[in-house]
């Protein structure tokens, strides 16, 4: 699978957008870009996911760049329940198989 | 609200004595989905289903794990023997994938915390 790279940590004050980037520099074509987060002592979630467009739903928004070697999850107004580690995942396109390959992810504390 | 339901929440277990965990995947979802978690390896894929067959199990340790999927509604992985190396807490997902869907969402459980002594 392809590889992602993220930010250890990032850190944002409550109210206020957070952008938590990703780089992707290998990803062909048909990989779709996935973001889920992990809330603690919880099972991971799923954010949104994109493939060329800018995509926007009722947790977030995800700006894709044009050469898709990298994104952004953007948080509008980062709330303290906002605060998990953020996954940024290449799913390949499969007829078989709908595997997610999880990296380390970016730990994101909110402060109030 | 449908939920993926995973038990026990919580096993503690002596060396060599079996295991086994329990998911209940969201009604109507074929896909199932075994990941483990530790804090060295992160989140690992262990193996899934797919219509209650097994697609892939390439990340379980054969010797000693074993994944079924007795019926729709049950998943379970066992791990005979355990070892203290297997403390993990180990999610269940499950998703829909529809043939020529590209993308699927996976729900996860909330996580058996196994910890072997």
């Amino acid at each position: 699978d392809a590889k992602t790279t993220q930010p250890n940590s990032m850190e944002s004050n409550e109210e206020e957008p957070v952008h938590l980037p990703c780089n992707h520099s290998t990803i062909s074509g048909t990989d779709y870009i996935h973001w889920y987060r992990q809330l603690p002592s919880q099972g991971p979630e799923y954010v949104i996911h994109g493939l060329t467009s800018n995509v926007n739903n009722r947790m977030a928004s995800l700006a894709i760049a044009e050469d898709r070697k990298s994104s952004t999850l953007i948080l509008h107004r980062a709330t303290l329940r906002d605060a998990a580690v953020y996954y940024c995942i290449l799913r390949v396109k499969e007829t078989s198989g709908s595997r997610l390959t999880f990296g380390e992810g970016t730990q994101l504390t909110v402060n109030p | 609200d449908a939920r993926v339901t995973q038990t026990p929440r919580h096993k503690v277990t002596e060396m060599g004595q079996e295991v086994t965990m329990r998911c209940q995947p969201i009604l109507g979802h074929n896909t199932v989905f075994w990941y483990r978690q530790t804090m060295m390896q992160g989140l690992e894929l262990l193996a899934y289903f797919r219509n209650r067959a097994p697609l892939d199990d390439s990340g379980m340790p054969k010797d000693r794990f074993s994944a079924e999927m007795p019926d729709a509604t049950l998943a379970t992985l066992k791990i005979q023997p355990s070892e203290p190396r297997d403390s993990a807490v180990y999610f269940c997902a499950s998703g829909l994938v529809l043939l020529g869907q590209a993308y699927n969402e996976q729900f996860f459980g909330p996580g058996t915390r196994l910890t072997v002594l």
